[in-house]
């Protein structure tokens, strides 16, 4: 199985700021990775797929990079809706893995 | 718009079966495969596995001896079935559209909005 691992666990920010969350994975999965939103009692929401593509109606403070072992989802500038859990996950290969998932908590 | 609601038992016995059903509207059952994922309480996402346009399943190693998915006779539903549950089980379970049609590995596009099941005698 392909370990996504997160960091950091969680971050505290405030508005208006930049954050940026990492994913690392345990081989080379190419461009195949995905950034989901979840807010509290909700399902997640993707929104970043193929590394850097932004989804249908994600704002575009959100922006994701990277490729192979080391990806990042940047938010460029905080609004309070972004106040959230956020997950990576690899699509590249069986069994479909997420990381941990880090928490973006108000400063 | 497609919209998919998670429905079953939320008390389930350990050593029983938990089953639970997704229902789809506003959109095809194909070409997509249809997913279940579930998330313990307070913790991170787990992919059960999936079922696709041509009937195949596929699942996560880590649970398949216990685990199947299967499409409804309505052909309009998902079900799952996870046999010999434990406290362990106890989550919120999610059905999960592909975001597009293909079996290959992929991500995730439409969500139901999860139906939490509790393992407890």
């Amino acid at each position: 199985d392909t370990q996504m691992t997160q960091s950091p666990s969680s971050v505290s920010a405030s508005v208006g700021d930049r954050v940026i969350i990492t994913c690392r994975a345990s081989q080379g999965i190419g461009r195949w990775l995905a950034w989901y939103q979840q807010k509290p009692g909700q399902a997640p929401r993707l929104l970043i797929y193929g590394a850097s593509n932004l989804q249908s109606g994600v704002p575009s403070r959100f922006a994701g990079s990277g490729s192979e072992t080391h990806f990042t989802l940047t938010i460029s500038s905080l609004q309070p809706e972004d106040f959230a859990t956020y997950y990576c996950q690899q699509a590249e290969s069986f069994p479909l893995t997420f990381g941990g998932g880090t928490k973006v908590e108000i400063k | 718009q497609v919209q998919l609601q998670e429905s079953g038992p939320g008390l389930v016995k350990p050593s029983e079966t938990l089953s639970l059903t997704c229902t789809v509207s506003g959109g095809a059952i194909s070409p997509y495969c249809w997913n279940w994922i579930r998330q313990p309480p307070g913790k991170g996402l787990e992919w059960l596995g999936y079922i696709d346009q041509t009937g195949k399943s596929r699942y996560n190693p880590s649970l398949e001896r216990r685990v199947t998915i299967s499409v409804g006779t309505s052909k309009s539903q998902i079900s799952l079935d996870l046999k010999s549950v434990t406290a362990a089980d106890t989550a919120v379970y999610y059905c999960v559209r592909y975001l597009y049609g293909d079996s290959r590995p992929s991500w995730f596009g439409p969500w139901g909005q999860g139906t939490l099941v509790t393992v407890s005698s």
